[in-house]
């Protein structure tokens, strides 16, 4: 079925840019997400793209699709320590209004 | 209160007893998940709902049971709980008709099974 994978740990110094990757295996994802998970909450909307599209960007935060490669992106600029959470790839399944989720990636800021 | 609510946020619980974990949007979104959230894991799907009396089961659904009688209700049993079914449990629901089928999700309840 379905897969998406990403790194579990990404470490980065305030201010640097953050990049996290993840990969999935459903070509027919109409949508790609990415969610932010803070300690002790749910999950929230980051950002998300549509399939037919290669970038979106939205104020820091760039997103990447590379379809051929099945490979998306998720790009912070300037990373402030508030960025410090986990954050969820996630995919559309086939009009059924699933997503399936990655693992989850854990973005340590240092200040 | 407007959204998705959870309750209990916290439950210990012990082995065999059965419990029940409560999930109420208040969005009359139909569609409705339950997903359980482990380390290295990530989000599971345990059972998921397109509508009122609609289920279906998900990736994880052993051990458990959904029912749907009213859309803004969504709660998910566990019969007799076991050690492995400790977790974070998460309720989300969406919109079919939104264009960018976003989940909205609950605060969790964190489960505790001795």
């Amino acid at each position: 079925g379905e897969d998406v994978e990403q790194s579990l740990f990404l470490s980065v110094r305030e201010g640097d840019s953050s990049v996290i990757n993840c990969t999935y295996t459903d070509s027919s994802s109409t949508y790609l997400y990415w969610y932010k998970q803070e300690p002790g909450a749910g999950l929230q909307l980051l950002t998300y793209i549509f399939s037919n599209m290669d970038m979106k960007q939205d104020q820091r935060l760039t997103v990447l699709l590379n379809k051929k490669d099945k490979h998306l992106s998720l790009r912070i600029a300037d990373t402030q320590t508030g960025d410090s959470a986990i954050y969820f790839c996630a995919a559309s399944s086939s009009n059924t209004g699933k997503l399936i989720f990655g693992q989850g990636t854990t973005l340590q800021v240092k200040p | 209160d407007a959204g998705i609510t959870q309750s209990p946020r916290y439950k210990i619980t012990e082995t065999g007893r059965q419990v029940t974990l409560m999930c109420h949007q208040t969005w009359s979104h139909s569609y409705m998940f339950w997903y359980r959230q482990d380390l290295g894991h990530g989000l599971r799907l345990i059972y998921y709902s397109a509508a009122a009396d609609i289920t279906d089961k998900g990736e994880v659904p052993d051990g458990y049971v959904v029912s749907r009688s009213k859309t803004e209700n969504f709660p998910l049993t566990l019969e007799s709980a076991t050690r492995s079914q400790t977790s974070v449990y998460f309720c989300a629901s969406s919109d079919p008709g939104s264009w960018d089928g976003e989940q909205f999700f609950g605060p969790g309840t964190r489960l505790t099974v001795l």
